[in-house]
């Protein structure tokens, strides 16, 4: 099992620009999760899903937007990058919400 | 009442020594109680978890000790070797629905020699 992966693993952007960062796990979880850690941060859940076709906002969605058309799959798109949404972005995966959450090794973002 | 308290922000202990980090909670609906590891640069990952069926669990040198009435539960890390060195998180979470975990803000820990 490769668990969780994420592509890519850095990217800088100017500001205005759009990109979408990419998850995809091989343990058939039902729920995945798009977190973003600031430097010395804690971590804060910007959207999960809890099935195909099933999303939610969590935290922090605003200037993100996410699709869950497979088990496997859940990009997350960046329209419109902001300086503020430089950080370190962690996709991760669990069986259900009480149960381990797998996360991915992360994307780096920086947007000048 | 969503949230998860989580103290000390750093913590600093010796080589050999016991690392006590403390998290606190108001829903009282939360069952499910995680502790993630965290190194620089990579992602967290699961280190010991705990069921409010029992008030402690021990995983090596890893123990979580949970109170139910005070609404507290706490990570003891003993012989904390530099190898522990990290940022550790508490979560919480109900055991229904769908509701995602809900993680302290973390501490940062540093073992010296």
């Amino acid at each position: 099992n490769a668990g969780v992966t994420q592509t890519p693993k850095f990217r800088i952007l100017k500001i205005g620009q759009s990109m979408t960062l990419q998850c995809a796990q091989d343990m058939n979880h039902n729920y995945m999760y798009w977190y973003r850690q600031d430097p010395g941060m804690g971590l804060k859940l910007i959207y999960y899903s809890v099935g195909a076709g099933i999303t939610d906002k969590g935290e922090v969605p605003n200037g993100y937007n996410v699709s869950r058309s497979t088990t496997e799959d859940f990009p997350l798109r960046l329209e419109l990058a902001a300086p503020s949404q430089t950080s370190v972005y962690f996709c991760a995966s669990s069986y259900d919400s009480n149960y381990e959450q797998y996360f991915g090794p992360g994307t780096r973002l920086t947007v000048t | 009442q969503q949230q998860v308290k989580q103290s000390p922000q750093s913590l600093i202990v010796q080589k050999g020594g016991i690392s006590i980090i403390n998290c606190a909670y108001e829903n009282t609906a939360f069952d499910y109680f995680p502790w993630y590891q965290q190194f620089p640069g990579k992602g967290p990952a699961l280190l010991i978890a705990i069921r409010p069926d029992v008030s402690e669990k021990k995983e090596g040198r890893f123990t979580i000790s949970f109170n139910k009435s005070a609404k507290q539960f706490s990570l003891h890390i003993m012989d904390s070797q530099p190898g522990d060195s990290a940022t550790y998180f508490c979560a919480a979470t109900p055991n229904s629905g769908n509701t995602p975990l809900v993680f302290g803000k973390g501490t940062r820990l540093s073992v010296i020699a």
